[in-house]
């Protein structure tokens, strides 16, 4: 069974529109992630969250918005899509936060999101 | 910052001949080096990651040395098979950093 959820599998969405990528994890984990992979740049660091709290934020646009209501979910909110954001969004946790430890990173299986 | 540099952008070998990925790295601190192996669309996965004391992590056949002097971390087989067809990064965890930075990945085919 799968440990970190990501819902949905599959994503297209229309120029201008926003859209919800969903995840939880059930590892128990304290610290989640979410990282982009597109041909242009392959697995793209984006947010880290520790705790709920916002440890590392390296993306540039505000369209990008990680919303964390429980402390196993850590949601990403697109807003104004452009067609740029094609890509596959993969959720990653670890069990606390990774900086010059050995703690391991899993993922998610992605959404793979589309807009046209 | 930290960064992580891998040369081959794709590999592509016979089966039964080995394997070599470079990794080398630049960071401020001392960091862990992982090595993540990721099959055609499925999602990344640990392959495997260094150790403090200087043990060679090993997994399915492949291993890998941290070189501190000079900060590599290749990626080693003896003998590839059909089923390592797939993309392969190198990342690092260094300091007070809150993610782990991967290279660009280098993807490995091997045919029959």
């Amino acid at each position: 069974d799968p440990k970190i959820i990501q819902k949905p599998k599959y994503l297209v969405a229309v120029t201008g529109s926003e859209k919800i990528l969903i995840c939880e994890q059930y590892l128990g984990h304290n610290a989640m992630y979410w990282y982009r992979q597109s041909a242009k740049k392959p697995l793209e660091f984006m947010f880290s969250y520790s705790y709920q709290k916002l440890m590392d934020n390296q993306t540039a646009s505000s369209r990008f918005q990680p919303q964390s209501s429980k402390k196993n979910h850590l949601d990403l909110q697109i807003t104004a899509l452009k067609p740029d954001d094609s890509a596959t969004y993969f959720c990653a946790s670890s069990q606390d936060r990774l900086g010059g430890s050995q703690n391991t990173l899993y993922f998610g299986a992605g959404t793979r999101l589309s807009v046209l | 910052g930290d960064s992580v540099t891998q040369t081959e952008g794709l590999v592509t070998l016979t089966e039964g001949l080995p394997v070599m990925l470079n990794c080398t790295y630049q960071s401020t601190y001392s960091p862990f080096l992982f090595w993540y192996v990721q099959h055609l669309n499925e999602a990344p996965k640990l392959l495997l990651k260094s150790f403090t004391d200087n043990k060679r992590p090993e997994h399915q056949g492949f291993h890998a040395t941290l070189h501190k002097s000079s900060s590599s971390f290749h990626l080693q087989k003896s003998s590839a098979q059909l089923s390592d067809s797939a993309l392969y990064y190198c990342a690092l965890s260094g300091g007070t950093g809150s993610k782990l930075s991967f290279g660009k990945g280098a993807k490995l085919t091997v045919s029959p």
